[in-house]
């Protein structure tokens, strides 16, 4: 039971280019989420899903796309990568308790 | 932007002292929720509250849900090397069907021997 898998760990961009985060879950939870997390302000929900074929925004979902086609994944796109996407991110899980379980991140440098 | 006002934003503290740190908000919460993030590593969930007034304990760990429903604390006692990190809270807002969670902004614990 490998919980929440996130790939790649690390990732450096030139501006302008495309990428797709990976994010993996076998917890068969419906909930899954996106964060970014950027020095002093926390987490920012960016995209999340209540289930497969269904997706909405959080709070800061420009430059970002997502899709659900199965309960297992939920990648993030960023279509042209621009410095100001440089953070972590990390991938979530939700059970019915609200109870969510994070990823171990994917660190991304824009340059 | 972030509902949750988390302090203190850090905390130095020697070996064997107890940690408190609190969420504030405007806000009323379902559910509240602490995890700890250690350098590197994404956050792990330390205690889950989801009723007003209950005191829950994991350990050394003691977190509370307060009566308002618009604050909750978190207690380290007896503190140790391994709790260092970033301490963040988390609630849902009783408004939000989806069950969103609104994030604090984190307290940085530096545990000294």
């Amino acid at each position: 039971n490998a919980g929440v898998t996130q790939t790649p760990k690390f990732q450096v961009l030139k501006t302008g280019q495309s990428m797709t985060l990976q994010c993996a879950q076998d917890m068969n939870h419906e909930y899954m989420s996106w964060y970014r997390q950027d020095p002093g302000m926390g987490l920012r929900l960016i995209h999340y899903s209540v289930g497969a074929g269904i997706t909405d925004q959080g709070e800061v979902p420009n430059g970002y796309n997502v899709s659900r086609s199965t309960t297992e994944d939920f990648p993030l796109r960023l279509l042209s990568a621009a410095p100001s996407q440089t953070s972590v991110y990390f991938c979530a899980t939700r059970d019915t308790d609200y109870e969510q379980y994070f990823g171990p991140g994917t660190r991304l440098t824009v340059t | 932007g972030q509902q949750l006002n988390q302090s203190p934003q850090s905390m130095f503290i020697q070996e064997g002292e107890d940690v408190s740190m609190n969420c504030t908000s405007s806000s009323i919460f379902n559910t509240w929720l602490w995890y700890k993030q250690e350098p590197g590593e994404g956050p792990v969930l330390l205690i889950a509250l989801y009723k007003a007034g209950e005191l829950t304990s994991n350990g050394r760990l003691t977190a509370q849900f307060g009566i308002t429903r618009k604050d909750s604390f978190l207690n380290i006692s007896a503190s140790i090397p391994s709790d260092v990190g970033i301490y963040f809270c988390a609630g849902q807002l009783t408004t939000d069907s989806w069950g969103k969670l609104q994030f604090g902004a984190g307290t940085q614990v530096v545990v000294t021997p």
